[in-house]
């Protein structure tokens, strides 16, 4: 059973829009949110990160938003470039060590000029 | 740039060959990870080390591979006799002990012909 879950499985925007990943977990226990972006051939890459204790955190054109209550997180992507188009994975820990860290199935995202 | 580095990043076996791929992790980090990624999917977890240690591992790794952490330096994985169905990228991601960030390398892609 996912404990993580990412929707939609794949997304397209055209440049200057903005794109909307969401993502879900089971787990109460779950405190640590990181996303990572992947390029085809290459590794995953950390984006940015939330803690549950804040309900947003930006980093340049990315935004997580976070609700503790519903269990419910998104990485809002703002005027969205062609390099942008990548593969992003939601994760969650439930503590402050790598060993927890679970990831979600992936949402590909492709930006078309 | 990523940090871990592995090595080497394209592999070519054969059906029954064995099979061997490094990784350095980023140095300061004693908690090494390896995940199986196929079609740029979902990263499948297979082996957790901590100072050296295997603390985690799924059957099949304990069936069909082997894992050791020779050194903190220096992680290896190996495929004692390859398959088709072991053909995917392979990525090597550490970090500290005490932090939930996890970086990765850029992967090893074995084919298996």
């Amino acid at each position: 059973q996912q404990q993580v879950r990412q929707s939609p499985q794949s997304l397209t925007v055209w440049e200057g829009e903005t794109a909307i990943l969401n993502c879900s977990y089971e787990d109460s226990t779950f405190n640590y949110f990181p996303w990572y972006q992947q390029f085809p051939g290459e590794g995953p890459a950390l984006l940015i990160s939330i803690r549950s204790v804040s309900d947003k955190k930006e980093d340049g054109r990315f935004t997580i938003f976070f609700n503790k209550r519903e269990k419910k997180l998104s990485l809002h992507i703002t005027d969205s470039q062609p390099g942008d188009s990548a593969t992003y994975f939601c994760a969650a820990s439930p503590n402050n060590y790598a060993q927890g860290l679970t990831f979600g199935l992936g949402t590909r995202v492709s930006v078309f000029p | 740039d990523a940090a871990v580095t592995q090595k080497p990043r394209y592999l070519i076996k054969m059906k029954g060959q064995e099979a061997e791929m490094k990784c350095i992790p980023e140095k300061g980090h004693t908690a090494v990870f390896w995940y199986q990624q196929k079609q740029s999917k979902e990263l499948k977890f297979l082996i957790y080390f901590q100072n050296q240690q295997p603390l985690d591992q799924i059957d099949m790794v304990k069936e069909r591979f082997s894992a050791v952490c020779p050194s903190s330096s220096l992680c290896s994985l190996g495929i004692r006799t390859c398959e088709a169905e072991d053909s995917a990228l392979y990525l090597c991601s550490s970090s500290q002990s005490d932090r939930p960030e996890v970086f990765f390398g850029k992967g090893t892609r074995l084919t298996v012909v």
